[in-house]
């Protein structure tokens, strides 16, 4: 069946260190893909999606682009900020049905 | 706009026992989904409703939860009776159309649940 699988955190990074966040899916048909956050004590946001193939999301400072050729939609940001840290979720979306990933816990120290 | 809304933030209760969930989704929004997320987990869907009608609730545990949406606006999940494996949040979310389109979910808060 479908799915996600995102790399296992937690991840500890320094300020204004480069972050990756590796996911990769698996579907039947062609995916809708997303980014979620999920900052301490607040539900989850929507950070950005891509709808298709070589699509790039972006949204403050972060970036993914749908891989199709190696079934990847890596999260990627050039200076990490403290608040930053937060919680991210891979998902995929194949239209009705809605698939996240575990999780990466993100703490980003002074 | 007011986002999705949920009640109560944070519930105990003891195994065997009853509990409801509110939810309140966007105004406008069609679709209403219920997922549970366990502690290190990512959130899993229990129900979909698009309007008052049910779309997915294969992951449903019907022996103990129900759940409604009256008149295509709230709903309500609720858990009878509960048990410790029950621990978790519940997200409840919504959005403009689920009909095979890309789309934006909305996430409430969440409610806490602890089932001791």
């Amino acid at each position: 069946g479908d799915s996600v699988t995102q790399m296992e955190g937690p991840v500890t990074l320094s300020e204004e260190a480069c972050l990756t966040i590796n996911c990769t899916y698996t579907a039947t048909g062609y995916p809708s893909l997303f980014w979620y956050v999920q900052y301490p004590g607040e539900g989850l946001q929507l950070l950005l999606k891509a709808t298709k193939a070589d699509d790039k999301g972006s949204n403050k400072g972060f970036e993914a682009t749908y891989r199709k050729e190696t079934t990847s939609f890596h999260l990627e940001k050039g200076s990490v900020q403290v608040s930053d840290s937060a919680v991210y979720f891979c998902a995929l979306s194949t239209g009705n049905q809605f698939y996240f990933g575990t999780g990466t816990s993100l703490t980003v120290i002074p | 706009e007011a986002g999705v809304a949920q009640s109560p933030r944070y519930k105990i209760i003891e195994k065997r026992q009853s509990v409801a969930f509110w939810c309140n989704p966007i105004s406008g929004h069609a679709t209403l989904y219920w997922y549970q997320q366990i502690l290190g987990q990512g959130p899993k869907l229990l129900i979909q409703f698009q309007n008052n009608g049910v779309v997915d609730d294969s992951q449903l545990p019907k022996d103990r939860f129900s759940a409604e949406r009256l008149k295509g606006v709230d709903s309500t999940l609720k858990i009878q009776p509960a048990k410790l494996e029950d621990s978790a949040v519940y997200l409840c979310a919504s959005s403009l159309d689920g009909g095979g389109t890309p789309y934006e979910q909305y996430f409430g808060p969440g409610t806490r649940l602890t089932v001791t």
